[in-house]
């Protein structure tokens, strides 16, 4: 069954930039969205298809998937963007998968 | 745009069945979309249950699939979860989240309703 991994934490400064890791078995050739969830929270979709933004989500978000790795890339970060933030594909053996998710912790 | 409510039993008895509605509002026919149920237990990750979509048509997570089932009531633009046998596993914050279609992204979340499954 096909996996995606993420580190449990990720810590960046404030105002600098924050990226995020999924990986995956040539995950290149999937879809790659990415949730945020903060505390107490449902997810929030914040990049679909690899790069794309919902609207309402800020410029800051970006994303990009290449050979085996995945990226969420947060711009300047805020306090406000401390959340988890889980990766997903569907395969076509296990369906919809979720990474395990990663905590960002903006110090 | 569509607006997602979950609503059930918050408590379900060990060996007994779970079963949670999820009312769907705004954005048109509910026959149009993917339809899935996500749950995440107390301090976990998220695991994907399974979907529905057009008229019915259904796909469950492998390691749930003998358990689960998902139907859509169209006229009541609601969607339901049933899970059989549940155990204290299956204690968790169930949502249920809309695509536009099978591979876009879960671009709508209901606010979850909390299951503890206890004697």
């Amino acid at each position: 069954s096909y996996e995606l991994t993420q580190p449990l934490s990720v810590s960046v400064a404030l105002g600098q930039t924050a990226m995020i890791t999924c990986v995956g078995n040539n995950i290149r050739t999937k879809n790659v969205h990415w949730y945020q969830q903060k505390p107490g929270q449902a997810p929030v979709l914040v990049i679909y298809r690899d790069t794309n933004r919902p609207s309402g989500i800020p410029e800051r978000f970006s994303g990009s998937n290449s050979e085996n790795t995945a990226t969420l890339t947060i711009s300047r970060a805020q306090v406000g963007d401390e959340a988890d933030y889980y990766c997903q594909v569907w395969d076509a053996s296990t369906e919809v998968i979720f990474g395990g998710g990663t905590k960002l912790t903006v110090l | 745009q569509v607006q997602l409510q979950e609503s059930g039993p918050g408590l379900v008895k060990p060996s007994e069945t779970l079963s949670l509605t999820c009312s769907v509002s705004g954005g048109g026919s509910i026959t149009r979309y993917y339809w899935s149920w996500v749950r995440q237990s107390a301090g976990k990750g998220l695991e994907w249950i399974g979907r529905i979509y057009l008229s019915g048509s259904t796909n469950y997570n492998p390691s749930l699939k003998s358990r689960v089932s998902m139907s859509i009531d169209t006229s009541k633009s609601q969607l339901s979860l049933k899970l059989t046998s549940v155990t204290a596993a299956d204690t968790a914050v169930y949502y249920c989240t809309k695509c536009d279609y099978g591979d876009s992204g879960m671009d709508v979340w209901g606010q979850g309703t909390t299951v503890t499954v206890s004697s």
